[in-house]
């Protein structure tokens, strides 16, 4: 089962716009990361932010984590075309390689 | 440095078969977990091996099955498949201290 949800499950936009992306999740964790996926392939790590961690930047990436409310959120900034793809929150209870995906939100960036 | 490095990429079997699928992790890697991807219930965990043992295992029947190597590849078997075993199998590595997980392009396989 899924420990996460996100939101929206897809998100349109143009190019040069920013994507704001959401993930709440029920149980306490170690971190959460942020993964993306291009259509069909592997998951490329984005970002991982501790439980003790507020807020963290990467690039044009800014995760925030609100462990009050179980929850995240990852903006893009100056969004590209090549940003085109699903975006999967992961939380990490155990350090032992399992993580717990949500459903994820696919982002379509048009020229 | 190669990445993480999975055969076969594409495979299709049918119900009763068995498949085994293989991951090479990251030069120096561990840790390697197995994920199965389906449109229907997303990516879900399957075991984690390190240093040969497994420390974790998902919710799966007993019919998916895997090892590591003292290499530290991995591989994984489904036996008795069934059209419901049809997915994305992705495999990833770690160094075991950091939590990044480091995806290959994942094996699909369709069962007929």
């Amino acid at each position: 089962s899924q420990q996460g949800e996100e939101d929206p499950q897809a998100l349109s936009i143009q190019e040069g716009e920013n994507a704001t992306m959401n993930c709440s999740y029920k149980t306490s964790i170690n971190n959460l990361q942020w993964y993306r996926q291009n259509s069909g392939r592997g998951l490329v790590h984005l970002i991982l932010i501790r439980s003790n961690e507020r807020e963290k930047h990467s690039g044009r990436l800014r995760v925030t984590l609100d462990t009050s409310k179980k929850s995240s959120s990852l903006l893009i900034t100056a969004s590209r075309a090549a940003d085109t793809a699903s975006y999967f929150c992961a939380t990490d209870r155990t350090s032992y390689g399992k993580l717990t995906f949500g459903q994820g939100t696919i982002l379509t960036v048009h020229p | 440095k190669a990445g993480v490095t999975q055969t076969p990429r594409y495979l299709i079997k049918t119900r009763g078969q068995q498949v085994t699928l293989s991951c090479s992790p990251i030069s120096g890697h561990r840790s390697v977990s197995w994920y199965q991807q389906t449109p229907g219930q997303g990516l879900q965990f399957l075991f984690e091996y390190f240093s040969e043992t497994q420390r974790n295992k998902g919710n799966f029947p007993g019919r998916f099955s895997g090892r590591q190597f003292s290499n530290s590849r991995s591989e994984m078997n489904v036996s008795t498949l069934e059209l419901g075993d049809s997915a994305l199998y992705l495999c990833a590595s770690e160094t075991g201290n950091t939590g990044e997980l480091f995806f290959g392009e994942g094996s699909r396989l369709t069962v007929l």
